[in-house]
């Protein structure tokens, strides 16, 4: 198994308070994704990081920030929760090379009260 | 702008039968294309995976056909056994710059015995 860990992996938290998520990889992969898994909408991509300080935006980005400051953390915070963002957050790692897949960690279930 | 699209939320099959999944896109610039799929309460495995330069990829029992003049996919299982119930994605992606990886909303695919 890709050696992708998240942490926490269950949270519930108050509307307004921030959130931080962490992914910790021991594969030294380049790429590094967040994305929110919700009914209906399947996996949609939030950020990606291709590098250290190296991050763009994916298709649902608002209300979400992240950092890379090292290869294996790639850190998502939510800076003022709100309900909408009840959601199962998955962590995803991908090598260079074109034809590689990505894998995914187990996912962190995040409950917005 | 959804760039992956799968149209069909779910699909039932009666196991030893055939099982066809599809998936469309919209970014002509799209070279690299993957299956995964997911159990509950896990995050999504690698399936099998094509190269725009092929029109088919197999892998035991699973095949993922190609039509790039059609901007179309499909994933076909035979024969289809009780295990391969899970919900299933495809994703697609750019092998150029910052490899953005883009899934579809996923089919839930349950095979009745």
């Amino acid at each position: 198994d890709a050696g992708i860990t998240q942490s926490p992996r269950h949270k519930v938290t108050e509307t307004g308070t921030p959130v931080t998520l962490r992914c910790h990889q021991t594969e030294n992969h380049r790429y590094m994704y967040w994305y929110r898994q919700d009914p209906g909408h399947g996996l949609r991509l939030i950020h990606y990081s291709y590098g250290v300080k190296d991050t763009d935006k994916g298709e649902v980005s608002d209300g979400y920030s992240v950092s890379r400051s090292k290869t294996e953390d790639f850190l998502l915070t939510l800076e003022s929760a709100t309900s909408s963002q009840t959601s199962v957050y998955f962590c995803a790692i991908r090598g260079t090379a074109v034809a590689t897949e990505a894998f995914f960690g187990q996912g962190t279930r995040l409950t917005v009260v | 702008d959804q760039q992956v699209k799968q149209n069909s939320p779910s699909l039932s099959v009666q196991e030893g039968r055939i099982s066809i999944l599809n998936c469309d896109y919209t970014n002509s610039m799209f070279d690299y294309f993957l299956w995964y799929k997911k159990y509950p309460a896990e995050g999504p495995t690698f399936l099998i995976s094509i190269s725009s330069i092929k029109d088919k990829n197999e892998d035991g029992r699973f095949t993922v056909f190609l039509n790039k003049s059609a901007k179309h996919l499909s994933l076909h299982i035979v024969p289809s056994q009780p295990g391969d119930s899970a919900v299933y994605f495809c994703a697609a992606s750019e092998g150029r710059g910052a490899q953005k990886l883009v899934f579809g909303q996923g089919t839930r695919l349950t095979i009745n015995p």
